[in-house]
């Protein structure tokens, strides 16, 4: 099974300001990764797959970066609406596996 | 319009079974894969396993193996996610996934399933 390990575990931030959420695999998943937010009561929904591309609608101040093991999301200026928890998920492997979440709260 | 719609909250007993479902609309439903995540109370997701419609092959995360069986009928574009054995370990959110590709790109809006003596 590919460990999915997000860091941090939560993420204090401003409005307007940036935030960086990272995420680690245990071998390598090329760029079969994809992002997640969700929100109190809601399903998740898709921002990001294939590690870079963001999903229709989701506004371009979201960015993902990386490849094999080591990825990124960016939100460029966080706004009120993207407080929430953040969940990475490899898609190379038959067994899919999620990362256990960052959380960015307001500062 | 992709349409992921579940079944309601159930609340069960230790020991019963209970089978959940999501109807799919607005794709063809025996080309894709489709599958199940559970969040348990306040906490992450977990990847259960998926089905695809055409065949009926499915794939099972080796923690949900033998304790859940996912299927599909294709004849009505539905999923579904049984159990045969509830525990209270169980209580938590599920939600039906659709695969694009191998990322979730739907979600459905999650059954709240409930085990309690």
């Amino acid at each position: 099974e590919i460990v999915m390990t997000q860091s941090p575990a939560t993420l204090s931030v401003s409005p307007g300001e940036r935030a960086t959420l990272s995420c680690r695999a245990s071998q390598t998943v090329s760029s079969n990764l994809a992002w997640y937010q969700q929100k109190p009561g809601q399903a998740p929904r898709l921002l990001i797959y294939g590690a870079s591309t963001r999903a229709t609608g989701i506004p371009a101040r979201f960015s993902g970066s990386g490849s094999g093991t080591d990825f990124t999301l960016t939100i460029s200026s966080l706004q009120s609406e993207d407080f929430a928890v953040y969940y990475c998920h490899q898609y190379n492997n038959r067994l899919q596996t999620f990362g256990q979440g960052t959380k960015v709260e307001i500062k | 319009e992709v349409q992921l719609v579940q079944s309601g909250a159930e609340v069960q007993k230790p020991g019963e079974s209970l089978r959940i479902s999501c109807k799919a609309s607005g794709y063809t439903f025996t080309r894709e894969w489709i599958g199940w995540v559970r969040q348990m109370p306040g906490k992450g997701l977990d990847w259960m396993g998926i089905v695809f419609p055409g065949d009926s092959e499915t794939r099972y995360s080796p923690s949900f193996q033998g304790q859940v069986t996912i299927s599909a009928d294709k004849s009505i574009n539905t999923a579904y996610l049984q159990w045969n054995d509830l525990k209270a370990s169980d209580t938590g959110m599920y939600y039906c996934v659709r695969l694009t590709s191998g990322f979730l790109g739907e979600w459905g809006q999650g059954t709240l399933v409930t085990v309690s003596s």
